[in-house]
């Protein structure tokens, strides 16, 4: 069965610098996403992503975060200049273009450590 | 802003018994709403949905009902069993657009042997 995929499972940096995180959705999927749950809280919306370019984007992901899909397989979330508060799980996810629009396939998720 | 609310953090029901997880929402423009179960170190996992135009909607063991006058919906599930132990979280979004999930806080249900 088809599934989306992360890379790191894990991520330790130091506060100020940059980390990549690495998601790779299932592959006829068209519209792609990026959620965090900081420990405690609720999963929380990121950004959405469609057709190579943003669709939406919430007041967390301001300018220090931003997202690419390089080569039509991998989705990255970059963070330039980690802080304390972006330790969290991170979520990618994603979905197919029409028909079941709204049941987004998740992966196993990054964990984020900022020391 | 808790937009999708689930006032219950945690539910402990006996194996074989009906477990039911409540969500409340406030923003009355969702139009459609899914429940996740989440093991630990794990990602979310889709588990069943209903569209707004539903009050109802069944997939084996499971089943969501949907009250909008009350802004709330409920998953049954019947009859328990341990495997189902997890956290399950209520989402709710808009047609069009984005269409991006908006979750509450997750009821971390136990169902014992």
């Amino acid at each position: 069965e088809p599934e989306v995929t992360q890379t790191p499972s894990h991520q330790v940096t130091q506060m100020g610098q940059e980390v990549i995180l690495r998601c790779v959705p299932i592959s006829n999927h068209l519209y792609f996403y990026w959620y965090r749950q900081i420990l405690g809280q609720k999963v929380e919306f990121l950004v959405s992503f469609y057709n190579n370019e943003i669709s939406e984007k919430s007041e967390i992901f301001d300018d220090q975060f931003s997202v690419e899909r390089p080569d039509g397989s991998n989705f990255t979330l970059k963070i330039r200049s980690t802080k304390l508060e972006d330790s969290a799980m991170y979520f990618c996810a994603s979905t197919i273009s029409s028909g079941r629009l709204h049941e987004q396939f998740f992966g196993p998720g990054t964990r984020l450590t900022v020391l | 802003d808790q937009q999708v609310k689930q006032n219950s953090p945690s539910l402990s029901v006996q194996e074989g018994r009906i477990s039911i997880l409540n969500c409340d929402y406030t923003n009355s423009m969702f139009d459609y709403f899914l429940w996740y179960k989440k093991y630990p170190a794990e990602g979310p996992t889709f588990l069943i949905s209903i569209s707004s135009i539903k009050d109802k909607n069944e997939d084996g063991r499971f089943t969501v009902f949907l009250n909008k006058s009350a802004k709330h919906l409920s998953l049954h599930i019947v009859p328990s069993q341990p495997g189902d132990s997890a956290v399950y979280f209520c989402a709710a979004s808009v047609q069009g657009g984005s269409e991006k999930l908006v979750f509450g806080k997750g009821t971390k249900l136990t169902v014992n042997p």
